[in-house]
């Protein structure tokens, strides 16, 4: 199993408050990516990350920010929660751009 | 943006039948993965194919890249078989590491 820890596994929140989804990953891999999965709409990114401090957006990335500021770790904020943005939260990995990819546990986040 | 189709969206098996799934694209890709997502939500990377034949086990993909499709056969199925089996490519004209993924299709086997 490829060395991805997202953390914490279960949140509830409050609308207006802000949120931090952590994924950690052990595999030094380069790529690190956030993905939110939703009924009806399958798996869709956020953002991903290309190197430290290198990040970029996705599908789905307004009230979404990421920050990276080490290769094992990428940071994932909800700058002001709301009830849309209650979901299941995975993380992935990839060792390069297009190869192929590996996903943490997931975070389920709700948004109350 | 590319266009992924799964099907059939879902799927009822006997233990140890075999079954066949599939994946449309609607652009040319480089890049094709597959995954299995179990009842506890785990997602399980199977195969990456962008084209050609690979077997795992019970499992076996084939990419046709210049038809533009995928299938994803599971051979004597079992109950740990069941979930969601995705499919994703790269989205059109985006960098091949931003994956667009297929609606999926459950697949329930039973006892």
């Amino acid at each position: 199993d490829a060395g991805i820890t997202q953390s914490p596994r279960h949140k509830v929140t409050e609308t207006g408050t802000p949120v931090t989804l952590r994924c950690h990953q052990t595999e030094n891999h380069r790529y690190m990516y956030w993905y939110r999965q939703d009924p009806g709409h399958g798996l869709r990114l956020i953002h991903y990350s290309y190197g430290v401090k290198d990040t970029d957006k996705g599908e789905v990335s307004d009230g979404y920010s990421v920050s990276r500021s080490k290769t094992e770790d990428f940071l994932l904020t909800l700058e002001s929660a709301t009830s849309s943005q209650t979901s299941v939260y995975f993380c992935a990995i990839s060792e390069s751009g297009g190869n192929t990819i590996y996903f943490g546990e997931g975070s389920w986040l709700t948004v109350v | 943006g590319i266009q992924v189709e799964q099907s059939p969206p879902d799927l009822i098996l006997q233990e140890g039948a075999n079954s066949t799934l599939r994946c449309n694209f609607s652009d040319s890709v480089n890049n094709l993965q597959w995954f299995h997502q179990n009842p506890w939500g785990q997602l399980i990377n199977l195969f990456y194919i962008p084209s050609g034949t690979k077997q795992n086990g019970r499992l076996s993909a084939t990419t046709v890249a210049t038809e533009r499709y995928s299938l994803l056969y599971i051979s004597s199925s079992q109950t740990t078989d069941s979930g969601v089996y995705f499919c994703a490519v790269p989205y059109s004209g985006a960098g091949s590491y931003q994956l667009t993924f297929g609606k999926g299709t459950k697949l329930s086997v039973i006892p």
